[in-house]
């Protein structure tokens, strides 16, 4: 078990192009979260996936963020016509889904997105 | 609407002595609170949590204590060391009003100076 993986690690892009990211998570989690982080706050969470059924998408997630967890394994977040606004760091976290390890979500690195 | 608040942007402490990283939270439906550490370029590493049943749970050197009339918690680490030097975050969980997503505060940057 090498944790939660995520690629690329950085992403720059020009404003109004199409980004996706992938993550990788910890194999036998069931729940995976996406979270975005920007400078000087907290991670704000974004949407959150229970094996392949996306559960809960927060108001940040405008209709230009899609994600998919296909088969309940990796997960994809696409970004499309992408803004300056969307430059943040994207990290994806997973937990297994039974009691209080429930809570205890595992970060991947992150992807790091600049969009110029 | 800040429902968790990290109220000290920093903490500067020495190599030995004890760190105290304080966090407040506004929303009563919390029931799950934890510490993540993050290093730079690194994602989030979970640290240590409490139930809101609890008022103390302890590993290692890292204490998290919660008081839940006051709606504060606070994580203590006896000694520091300067591999303790990283951000911390305070992130809380309400099962019954947003599942298992977490709402973290802004962090606190910590420097354990040797």
């Amino acid at each position: 078990d090498t944790g939660v993986s995520q690629n690329p690690r950085h992403k720059i892009t020009k404003r109004g192009q199409n980004v996706t990211f992938r993550c990788d998570p910890i194999s036998e989690h069931n729940r995976l979260y996406w979270y975005r982080q920007t400078l000087g706050q907290g991670p704000e969470f974004l949407t959150y996936f229970q094996n392949e059924a996306q559960l809960e998408k927060s108001r940040l997630l405008s209709d230009r963020f899609s994600a998919e967890r296909p088969k309940g394994s990796f997960s994809t977040l696409e970004i499309q016509r992408t803004e300056q606004g969307d430059s943040a760091m994207y990290l994806c976290a997973t937990s297994s889904g039974s009691g209080t390890a429930a809570y205890e979500q595992y970060f991947g690195p992150g992807t790091r997105l600049t969009v110029t | 609407d800040q429902q968790v608040k990290q109220n000290s942007p920093s903490l500067s402490v020495q190599e030995g002595r004890i760190s105290i990283l304080n966090c407040d939270y506004t929303n009563s439906m919390f029931d799950y609170f934890l510490w993540y550490k993050k290093y730079p370029a690194e994602g989030p590493t979970f640290l240590i949590s409490i139930s809101s049943i609890k008022d103390k749970n302890e590993d290692g050197r890292f204490t998290v204590f919660l008081n839940k009339s006051a709606k504060h918690l606070s994580l203590h680490i006896v000694p520091s060391q300067p591999g303790d030097s990283a951000v911390y975050f305070c992130a809380a969980s309400a099962t019954a009003e947003y599942g298992n997503k977490l709402v973290f505060g802004a962090g606190t940057i910590l420097r354990v100076k040797s």
